[in-house]
């Protein structure tokens, strides 16, 4: 499972709060990636982090942002959330054998009332 | 626009037989796509990955094969078993994109039955 670990693994919540997730790696990769994943949709890039407080958006970044202050942290905020942010969320590092893949964590299942 | 298309959403096969997974691009470059396994409640497994000068790769009783004139990799899965049943995902990284960022198709269910 490469180490990674996500938290909350469930999550229920009200429109309009602030929800944050964490993804927590052990080995020191440099690169990682929060996705989403929703029926009819597949798995969706909402942001990624290729080191330490240096971030850039995905496809989906619209009412996300994230942080990422040490290698093995990056924080997912869903800054007001909103039923549309209903989904799951993976959080992913890039692997180096071989080269390219992306190892991922168990993902966390939202639920915006 | 940019697609990855898998072709089947659902795909039922009996045991012993061999399952074809198709997975089609359009408007990528892909230096090298990649097959995931997942399974419900979980996230995504890597399987194979094969690159754009390769034509086939096998691991145990998985192959891939890479058509980059025909913009598609095939993902066989011989001697199927039913604890092959799960979603599997198709993902390239595009040559003109940035810093390992993989694009992935929607899945194909496979439900391998005794």
């Amino acid at each position: 499972d490469a180490g990674i670990t996500q938290s909350p693994r469930h999550k229920v919540t009200e429109t309009g709060t602030p929800v944050t997730l964490r993804c927590h790696q052990t080995e020191n990769h440099r690169y990682m990636y929060w996705y989403r994943q929703d029926p009819g949709h597949g798995l969706r890039l909402i942001h990624y982090s290729y080191g330490v407080k240096d971030t850039d958006k995905g496809e989906v970044s619209d009412g996300y942002s994230v942080s990422r202050s040490k290698t093995e942290d990056f924080l997912l905020t869903l800054e007001s959330a909103t039923s549309s942010q209903t989904s799951v969320y993976f959080c992913a590092i890039r692997g180096t054998s071989p080269s390219g893949t992306q190892y991922f964590g168990p993902g966390t299942r939202l639920l915006v009332l | 626009s940019q697609k990855i298309e898998q072709n089947s959403e659902a795909l039922n096969i009996q045991e012993g037989k061999t399952a074809t997974l198709t997975c089609n691009y359009t408007n990528y470059s892909p230096a090298y796509l990649q097959w995931y396994r997942q399974d419900p409640g979980r996230g995504p497994v890597f399987l194979l990955l094969i690159r754009e000068n390769e034509k086939e790769k096998r691991k145990e009783r998985l192959k891939v094969t890479f058509d980059t004139t025909l913009k598609q990799s095939l993902f066989h899965i011989t001697a199927s078993q039913p604890a092959d049943s799960a979603t599997y995902l198709c993902a390239l990284e595009d040559r003109g994109s940035t810093l390992g960022r993989l694009y992935f198709g929607r899945g194909t269910q496979l439900t391998v039955w005794p």
